[in-house]
Parts: structure tokens; C-alpha cells; sequence
């Protein structure tokens, strides 16, 4: 089955500098890779995704890429707010499975 | 994306006794999930709810501990039965629209303290 793991398992970074979040996914199979994140006490929220038929995507100071090849694909926060501080998770799935968790990255932005 | 709702928003409850949980969506949803998240740590599927039949349960976890009923497309009860403090966590309900979409989203969780 499908396993993600995630790396670091905590990051801070100075405000106003970027951060980035790394996943590998194991299962070929997998073409989605959703990322949530989660404020403390609250749901996870989906902030972005990506397909396996496109490389990357932005959205204002976030961006998700992915190298099938490898299996690898990042989360990337530029221009880091203290609004960003939160536990990220990485996923990944298809269509008709269930998606699988990584362990989370605890993001801190210091001010 | 769906708007979620889940009863109760905590609870604190004894243990030996069981505690049930809704979990309403405000339109029509093929998939709903249950997952539970231990404090600190990433979320882990439970089981699938199945419409008009039995959930799909994961390793690890069984009927007996934690039925599911399904009745409709937009409501499911998850019960944790015999509680020990071993199942304080939150539990998460989430949906998708059918299984060809691959948006899923939660609702805003049930924490739930066994004493």
C-alpha cells in the first residue's frame, strides 16, 4: 500500500522568509496530492493540490511541485506571515483510495 | 466544498461507556470517512462509511469498538463503545462528493476525553 513520508518534522523560520516542506510517496499508482493545513483546535483545511499531470502550481505566496520520477513533490510558502504558523500534512492518493497522511511538519514563523 | 457538522464538539465521559458521534453534511456525498487524530500526531482512517451497507474498517480497528451507521447520503454516527482512556482523541469526520472527485474535506472534529 500507498506510505508518505514527510520531512522536517518541525521547521521555523524568520518572518518574511520562505519555507519548504518535503514529501515521498511509495505507490506508483497515486495521482493526487492534496496539502491540509491545520491550526490548533481546528479541522485540517485543504490549502492546495496538485495532479500528476502537472508539475507545479501556485497560489499567491504558496506552490506545490512534483517529480513523479522521484516521487517527491514540496510545499513552498514564500514571504512567510505568522498566519502561516500551523501543522502542515502532505497526502497522496487516487481517485477511488483512500488518501494517506504523512506524519506532519510543525511550522513556526518567528517574528 | 461541502459545509460539515459534527455533534458533539467535545465531551468528557467515563470509562466502560460509549459515546456516539454525528457527523451532517449540507449535500450529497457518495464517500464519508472517519478518521482519529491522538494528540500531536497525523490523521489515521478508521473506516469508510458505506451507505446501505457495512463500513470498511481498517487495521487495526473493528466493529465491535467502533460501529458506523450510514442511513443516508448526508448523515453518519460513529459510537465509541466501552471507552478506556486509550480513546481519548478527536475524531474526524470527512467527505468526498463521489469517488471520481479527489477533494476531501473534514469536519471540525469531536474531542473526546476518557476519564
Amino acid at each position: 500500500g500507498e506510505n508518505v513520508e514527510q520531512h522536517p518534522s518541525t521547521l521555523s523560520v524568520q518572518e518574511g522568509d520562505s519555507a519548504v516542506i518535503k514529501c515521498t510517496y511509495s505507490d506508483s499508482a497515486s495521482n493526487y496530492f492534496p496539502w491540509y493545513k491545520q491550526e490548533l483546535g481546528k479541522r485540517p483545511q485543504l490549502i492546495i493540490d496538485i495532479r500528476s499531470n502537472v508539475g507545479e502550481k501556485k497560489d499567491q505566496r504558496i506552490a506545490v511541485t512534483l517529480n513523479k520520477t522521484a516521487k517527491h513533490f514540496s510545499l513552498h510558502i514564500t514571504e512567510t506571515q505568522p498566519e502561516d504558523s500551523a501543522v502542515y500534512f502532505c497526502a497522496a492518493t487516487s481517485s477511488a483510495s483512500k488518501i494517506i497522511f504523512g506524519s506532519g511538519t510543525r511550522l513556526s514563523i518567528r517574528p | 466544498s461541502a459545509v460539515i457538522s459534527q455533534k458533539p464538539s467535545r465531551d468528557i465521559c467515563q470509562r466502560g461507556t460509549s459515546l456516539t458521534i454525528q457527523c451532517q453534511v449540507d449535500s450529497q456525498v457518495t464517500m464519508m470517512f472517519w478518521y482519529r487524530q491522538q494528540p500531536g500526531q497525523s490523521l489515521t482512517l478508521i473506516a469508510t462509511a458505506n451507505q446501505g451497507s457495512e463500513a470498511t474498517y481498517e487495521s487495526g480497528f473493528v466493529i465491535d469498538k467502533f460501529p458506523i451507521s450510514r442511513p443516508n447520503l448526508t448523515f453518519s454516527t460513529l459510537t465509541v463503545s466501552n471507552m478506556s482512556p486509550e480513546d481519548s482523541s478527536i475524531y474526524l469526520c470527512s467527505v468526498k462528493r463521489s469517488s471520481h472527485h479527489y477533494e476531501q474535506y473534514f469536519g471540525p472534529g469531536t474531542r473526546l476525553t476518557v476519564t
